[in-house]
């Protein structure tokens, strides 16, 4: 059973520039999270999609752009990078319908230097 | 002040020792308590989850939550070196909902 996949693993990308970061969910989950982990903090919760659509936002600029596609894979878009957008970003699923909730799956993350 | 707040550490203790993470957090809402390990460069992986306040144990991991003093503790029983890793603690609303995470502690086990 395939997790959470997420391409690419690693890009290097100048100032200015358009990055556009994807993400697979497990198997069964229909519920995509993006988050956005600096060096030596915790991840940030930057989206959530569900049905196509985004449901909750933290606070990130409108420079971060999502999508969630009908077999509910995602996509994260950044317009405009700037320098303090390098980290890692990361992808989670989880299952709608499951109400426990501790079924939130992470990915390995896609590493984005921004130079 | 940040929602979840967790000393960053880092944290060196050595094999076989009793290693003690916590974190305290200010949003009442929260009701589901995490701990996340995530070894260098990869992602995190679920570790401890509670609902609410209490214990909960499995294996070598026991994880505590009071919520009167907005408290979440994980011990680590008999560490080991394979247990040296960043440790996030997370909370959240809903089932659903958005996970807020404190900055991570780094623990290192040493043999």
């Amino acid at each position: 059973d395939a997790g959470v996949t997420q391409s690419p693993t690693h890009l290097i990308k100048t100032r200015g520039q358009q990055v556009t970061l994807r993400c697979s969910p497990k198997s069964g989950h229909d519920t995509v999270s993006w988050y956005q982990q600096a060096l030596g903090q915790g991840p940030q919760f930057i989206f959530q999609y569900y049905e196509e659509e985004e449901r909750q936002r933290g606070n990130f600029p409108d420079r971060f752009s999502g999508h969630q596609f009908p077999n509910y894979s995602s996509e994260l878009n950044v317009n405009a990078l700037l320098l303090g957008d390098s980290a890692l970003y990361l992808c989670a699923s989880s299952l709608e319908t499951d109400f426990s909730g501790n079924t939130i799956y992470f990915g390995e993350g896609s590493w984005l230097t921004v130079v | 002040q940040k929602e979840v707040e967790q000393d960053p550490g880092p944290l060196s203790v050595p094999e076989g020792a009793i290693v003690s993470l916590n974190c305290t957090y200010s949003n009442s809402a929260f009701q589901y308590f995490m701990w996340y390990r995530q070894y260098s460069r990869k992602g995190p992986e679920l570790l401890m989850y509670t609902y609410s306040s209490g214990n909960k144990e499995d294996g070598r991991f026991t994880a505590q939550v009071d919520k009167s003093s907005k408290y979440i503790s994980l011990f680590i029983r008999d560490s080991q070196p394979s247990d040296s890793a960043t440790y996030l603690c997370a909370s959240r609303r809903g089932s659903n909902y958005k996970l807020t995470f404190g900055k991570g502690t780094l623990l290192t086990v040493n043999p």
